[in-house]
């Protein structure tokens, strides 16, 4: 079956320290894949996504690229923010799956002074 | 913006007890989900629901069941609360068209005592 691997947290940067986060997955086909953020006490929300292979998703300063050949999509921030202190959600789904979503295990980030 | 609301922040329910988890968004929105958080597992798909009276189990339905009458209701019920269904519990919504994002509700936090 289709599954999402990401590292284990909690990954705890000082601010304006560089972010990596890394997701792998194992799925058969080609699937869309996503970052949702959890922000704390509340529901997760869409961060970036990508839909084929080399596609980069961006938003709030967070990057992805879409790794086919190492079925990779790690997550990167060059600049951290202690406003960015969160759980951070890998997943994936398939067209035509009904938007159904394969999360990973989620990574907590603690960003301090 | 899309809105989901879940009825209920926090519950505390007794073992052996109906339980009902109610959710409502109000864009429209063909697809419903419900999700069980724990940690280190991530989130995992219980049920899913792609129209009204239409439902589809996810990987983990044992032990739940839902109902969807209208279009923008979406209710989980656990016909006998165990303590092994003590969970963060959450509630989604999408557009049926492939790689729409999910939009979540701030999730209900079920005790089972």
């Amino acid at each position: 079956g289709n599954s999402v691997t990401q590292m284990e947290g909690p990954v705890t940067l000082s601010e304006e320290a560089f972010l990596t986060i890394n997701c792998t997955y194992t799925a058969t086909g080609y699937p869309s894949l996503f970052w949702y953020v959890q922000y704390p006490g509340e529901g997760l929300q869409l961060l970036l996504k990508a839909t084929k292979a080399d596609d980069k998703g961006s938003n709030k300063g967070f990057e992805a690229t879409y790794r086919k050949e190492t079925t990779s999509f790690h997550l990167e921030k060059g600049s951290v923010q202690v406003s960015d202190s969160a759980v951070y959600f890998c997943a994936l789904s398939f067209t035509g799956g009904g938007n159904k979503l394969t999360f990973g295990t989620g990574t907590q980030l603690k960003v301090e002074l | 913006d899309v809105k989901v609301t879940q009825s209920s922040r926090y519950l505390v329910k007794r073992t052996g007890e109906k339980v009902f988890l109610e959710c409502v968004q109000d864009m429209d929105h063909e697809n419903m989900f419900w999700y069980r958080q724990d940690p280190g597992l991530g989130l995992r798909l219980i049920y899913f629901s792609y129209d009204v009276k239409m439902k589809e189990k996810g990987d983990i339905p044992e032990g739940y069941s839902v109902s969807r009458e209208k279009k923008e209701r979406f209710s989980l019920i656990l016909e006998s609360a165990s303590t092994n269904q003590t969970s963060m519990y959450l509630c989604a919504s999408s557009l049926p068209t492939g790689r729409s994002p999910l939009h979540f509700g701030n999730g209900t936090r079920l005790t089972v005592t």
